[in-house]
């Protein structure tokens, strides 16, 4: 059974780099049906898609972010990143990570069927 | 930016049928999907493609999708289902997600 697991820093210092890291268990991370996803959530507000990642490398964000945002891959170590610059309180949230089910025949996506239990980051001096 | 607008909350008596919509421009020329997220819990996807409803997820939940409107729908809700639904779709090979509807059963 597929698993997803965040790691990382709770505490991040304001205008520093958020690091994260989610590693994928029970399945592999270079599967053609699926892209790789960071979702968060500030406290007490919705979810906000940060964005995704194929195995191959190719990525698509989310436009208020993109200035500050870098996801990448690791494939040898199943295990996918994102990386968040100049953080502020506002980045203050749960982290997710999620599996992206794609659909490689009529080339769409679906769904995120799979989600980490999230990590809590708070952006304080 | 393309944009999902939900109600922001939804009552409904247990043994009844509850309605959540989801509204966006030419929603239905997409594929919504649907989550459920409990207090302190990850989010569940309950719908996807419109109306298919993954493995494990009970078949009082049920969606649609047409025009500017998606909606899901649980029929003979339970206490259990209460919890925050977020409808989510692609804009291209971006994620966006509704703000989310509270469902209380009362």
């Amino acid at each position: 059974q597929l698993q997803l697991h965040e790691s990382g820093p709770g505490l991040v210092k304001p205008s520093e780099t958020l690091s994260l890291t989610c590693t994928v268990s029970g399945g592999s991370i270079s599967s053609s049906t699926y892209y790789w996803g960071w979702i968060r959530q500030p406290p007490g507000k919705g979810l906000e898609w940060i964005g995704t990642i194929y195995h191959s490398g190719s990525t698509y964000y989310n436009p208020s972010l993109k200035s500050r945002v870098t996801i990448s891959v690791d494939t040898s170590k199943n295990q996918f990143s994102l990386k968040l610059s100049s953080v502020t309180a506002a980045d203050t949230a749960v982290y997710y990570c999620a599996r992206v089910l794609y659909s490689t025949i009529g080339h769409y996506y679906y769904g995120m069927d799979v989600w980490g239990q999230g990590t809590t980051v708070t952006v304080s001096s | 930016s393309y944009e999902l607008t939900q109600p922001p909350s939804v009552s409904v008596s247990p043994g009844q049928t509850a309605s959540i919509t989801c509204s966006g421009d030419k929603l239905g020329d997409k594929y919504a999907c649907w989550y459920q997220q409990k207090p302190g819990q990850s989010p569940v996807l309950v719908i996807y493609e419109d109306k298919k409803r993954p493995s494990g997820i009970p078949e009082r939940f049920s969606g649609s999708n047409s025009g500017n409107t998606a909606t899901l729908t649980i029929s003979g809700t339970q206490a259990m289902d209460e919890a925050d639904y977020y409808c989510q779709a692609w804009d291209r090979n971006t994620v966006v997600f509704g703000g989310g509807t509270k469902l209380t059963v009362l």
